[in-house]
């Protein structure tokens, strides 16, 4: 069954420490991975999206990362501000037929950074 | 920097009663999308719609919903009668091409439906 796992599931931090987030799938095949941030009662807002021969992409502070052998992901955020403060969800499109409509999801991890 | 927008935010209906979901995609985009996510759970598929036709939808997606594109700029997601568990968050998302390896979804700032 295809699932996407994430860790931790919280996780707190004092502003302008470093995180890591990780993510561990098991859609196969697929077609990408993503990372979204979704504040609270808010729609999720895309931070960065892999293929599957990708293995690291940035976007300002985050950089993910991806391991396509062993399934594994993380998003790495440096310089932590308060308004990071979030749920950060993993996201996998399995490869159907050659397109990419549907979307698997993590559950997400809650972070707070705290002043 | 076009967004997609839904409304309403926040809609609250007894059971029983039929609720309309809007959205409005951005302009130029042809793929659109409807999830939902329960309080405190994964964010899940309902349906994806292209060519005034649904392309695919999940287990969720029983003969109590339907998607409409009633006049080419709206988006509507339909709960014929709802229950008290279709209660959650309500997202729409678009996408210009799914045909790119990155098939990037915008999505809106949601509804929230709660059934009493």
């Amino acid at each position: 069954k295809n699932q996407v796992e994430q860790s931790p599931q919280s996780l707190i931090i004092l502003e302008g420490k470093n995180c890591t987030l990780q993510c561990n799938y098991t859609v196969s095949p697929f077609s990408n991975l993503r990372w979204y941030k979704q504040d609270t009662g808010r729609g999720p807002v895309s931070l960065t999206i892999m293929t599957f021969s990708e293995n690291t992409k940035s976007n300002g502070r985050y950089t993910a990362t991806l391991d396509a052998d062993t399934k594994q992901s993380s998003l790495h955020i440096t310089a932590s501000q308060l308004s990071d403060s979030a749920s950060y969800i993993c996201v996998v499109s399995p490869l159907s037929a050659g397109n990419n409509r549907k979307l698997i999801w993590g559950l997400g991890t809650s972070l707070a950074v705290n002043p | 920097e076009p967004e997609v927008t839904q409304t309403p935010s926040h809609q609250v209906t007894q059971m029983g009663q039929e609720v309309i979901l809007r959205c409005v995609p951005i302009s130029n985009h042809l793929y659109f999308y409807w999830y939902r996510q329960i309080l405190g759970q994964k964010v899940e598929f309902l349906v994806s719609f292209y060519n005034n036709e649904i392309s695919e939808k999940s287990e969720i997606f029983d003969d109590q919903f339907s998607v409409e594109r009633p006049d080419g700029s709206n988006f509507t997601l339909k709960i014929r009668s709802t229950k008290l568990e279709d209660s959650a968050m309500y997202f729409c998302a678009s996408s210009a091409s799914v045909l790119s390896s990155y098939n990037e979804q915008f999505f809106g700032p949601g509804t929230r439906l709660t059934v009493l």
